[in-house]
C-alpha cells in the first residue's frame, strides 16, 4: 500500500530539548517537504527536498533543520524547540512534476511546553 | 508572490444541500489548482484537479472548473452527505516551482442530519 509514516502521532516536549518526527515514503516519490498547520492560517511549508541531498527552505523554516540521505526518509528537526513551535505537522511526498498528487502523512500534533 | 484565498468556515449544511466553497488564486505562473480534504484525525488526501484552463476536476460527486479568467476554483457538490464533513483545502503548484503546494486557509464542512 502506498503510504506516507510519520511518527510519533502526538508528542509534548519542553522548551529546548531536541526531537526528531520521523517520515518515510515507499513510493520512490523524489519530492518531500513539510508542512506545519496553524488554525487560520491553513499549511506552511517548512523544508523541501527535490532529491537525495539537496533540500531547501520552504516559507517558514526559521528552528528546523531536515536531512535526506535516502530517497524513502525525510526527518524534521527541532534542535531547540520553542512553544511558538507547538502546531500540527505533516510530511508530504510526490514525484517532482507540476500538476502531480502529494501523499501526505497521518500528522504529529507537537506540544512544546 | 503566490497565494490562495477561500471562504471562511465553518459551513453548516443539512444533508443533500447543494455546497459551494468559493477558491480564488494569484499567481505568477500557470499554476496547476487542487483540492485536498482532511477528515478528522487524518491527513490530507487530494479530492481532486485540475491542470488547465476550463479544465473540470470530479470526483466522489464534487467538481471544480478552473476558470482562469476568474482566477478562481469554487468546488460544488450537489448533494452532501454526512460523510462530507471535514476540513477542505483549496491549493495550487506553480509551473517552475514544480511540486510546491500553497494551501488556502481551509474550510470546515459540517453536514447534519
Amino acid at each position: 500500500e502506498a503510504q506516507v509514516t510519520q511518527n510519533p502521532r502526538y508528542l509534548i516536549t519542553v522548551t529546548g530539548k531536541k526531537l526528531t518526527v520521523t517520515c518515510s515514503q515507499n513510493m520512490n516519490h523524489e519530492y518531500m517537504s513539510w508542512y506545519r498547520q496553524d488554525p487560520g492560517l491553513g499549511l506552511r511549508q517548512i523544508y523541501y527536498s527535490m532529491n537525495v541531498e539537496v533540500t531547501d527552505k520552504g516559507d517558514v523554516p526559521e528552528g528546523y533543520k531536515v536531512s535526506r540521505k535516502e530517497k524513502r526518509n525525510f526527518p524534521l528537526i527541532l534542535e531547540s524547540p520553542s512553544p511558538n513551535q507547538t502546531s500540527l505537522y505533516f510530511c508530504a511526498s510526490s514525484f517532482f512534476r507540476s500538476g502531480t498528487e502529494a501523499f501526505f502523512g497521518q500528522g504529529t500534533r507537537l506540544t512544546v511546553v | 508572490g503566490d497565494s490562495v484565498t477561500q471562504m471562511e468556515g465553518p459551513v453548516t449544511l443539512s444533508e443533500e444541500a447543494f455546497l459551494t466553497i468559493n477558491c480564488t488564486y494569484t499567481a505568477t505562473g500557470y499554476p496547476s489548482l487542487f483540492w485536498y480534504v482532511q477528515y478528522p484525525g487524518e491527513g490530507l488526501q487530494l479530492l481532486l484537479k485540475a491542470t488547465k484552463a476550463d479544465d473540470k476536476g470530479s470526483n466522489k460527486g464534487f467538481e471544480a472548473t478552473y476558470r482562469k479568467e476568474t482566477t478562481s476554483f469554487h468546488l460544488e457538490k450537489g448533494s452532501v452527505q454526512v460523510s462530507d464533513s471535514a476540513v477542505y483545502f483549496c491549493a495550487l503548484s506553480e509551473t517552475g516551482t514544480a511540486s510546491k503546494l500553497t494551501f488556502g486557509t481551509g474550510t470546515r464542512l459540517q453536514v447534519t442530519l
